[in-house]
């Protein structure tokens, strides 16, 4: 089975500031890893994913994410946030080919002006 | 595209009294999955259809829980009867196959029992 972890509950960070969201994950098997956010009121959204190649990846609305294998993580980031990505951000790992998602506990971002 | 449809957006209902949730998923869509989120337990699979047939129930809490899929366009999530614990979010969503496609999420139905 898989599992993640979310290593910040919450992320305060002010407007136009870089900002880090870390995720671990474990698995026996290889993975396919994604980034969801969640606005208030709202469903989740696929930011961006990793299914193989190269391990930088970019999403929608500036952020991307690097996996690395060593280190089972695949930690978000982004280099200048916007009162707008105030957000929950949930990671999530599956498993090749199989439907069961694992998801974070989510980390809320809070962005101050 | 319209995107994953759920009704009702809020339900307030009295403990004892049956609730049920509506999904229209994704046209060509042929995977289906209802997530519950509460702030304690996070987001939990309750129930994967496939081509309208379910695949994974284990996640339903018990048996006051069922859904049904009749048809690639429509599934309902049925709590009866409904106690105050079963309080959450309730999201419907589909992909066209899974391994690798992202889910496509519902805005949610939130329910509330009293």
């Amino acid at each position: 089975a898989q599992s993640v972890t979310q290593l910040d509950s919450q992320v305060p960070v002010f407007e136009e500031a870089p900002v880090e969201l870390r995720c671990n994950y474990s698995s026996s098997v290889s993975v396919y890893l994604f980034w969801y956010v969640q606005y208030p009121n709202q469903g989740l959204q696929l930011l961006l994913k990793y299914l193989s190649g190269s391990t930088l990846v970019k999403g929608i609305n500036g952020f991307e994410a690097e996996f690395n294998k060593s280190q089972t993580s695949f930690h978000l980031r982004k280099p200048s946030v916007h009162i707008s990505d105030t957000a929950e951000y949930f990671c999530a790992v599956s498993a090749l080919n199989d439907y069961k998602l694992s998801f974070g506990a989510g980390t809320t971002v809070t962005v101050r002006a | 595209d319209a995107g994953v449809i759920q009704s009702p957006r809020h339900e307030v209902t009295e403990m004892g009294q049956e609730v049920t949730l509506r999904c229209k998923p994704i046209s060509g869509h042929n995977s289906l999955f209802w997530y519950r989120q509460t702030m304690m337990r996070g987001l939990e699979l309750l129930i994967y259809f496939n081509n309208n047939v379910p695949i994974d129930d284990s996640g339903m809490p018990e048996d006051r829980f069922s859904a049904k899929m009749p048809n690639a366009s429509f599934s309902t999530l049925k709590i009866q009867p409904s106690e105050p614990r079963d309080s959450a979010v309730y999201f419907c969503a589909s992909t066209f196959q899974v391994g690798g496609s992202p889910l496509h999420f519902g805005n949610g139905t939130r329910l509330t029992v009293t």
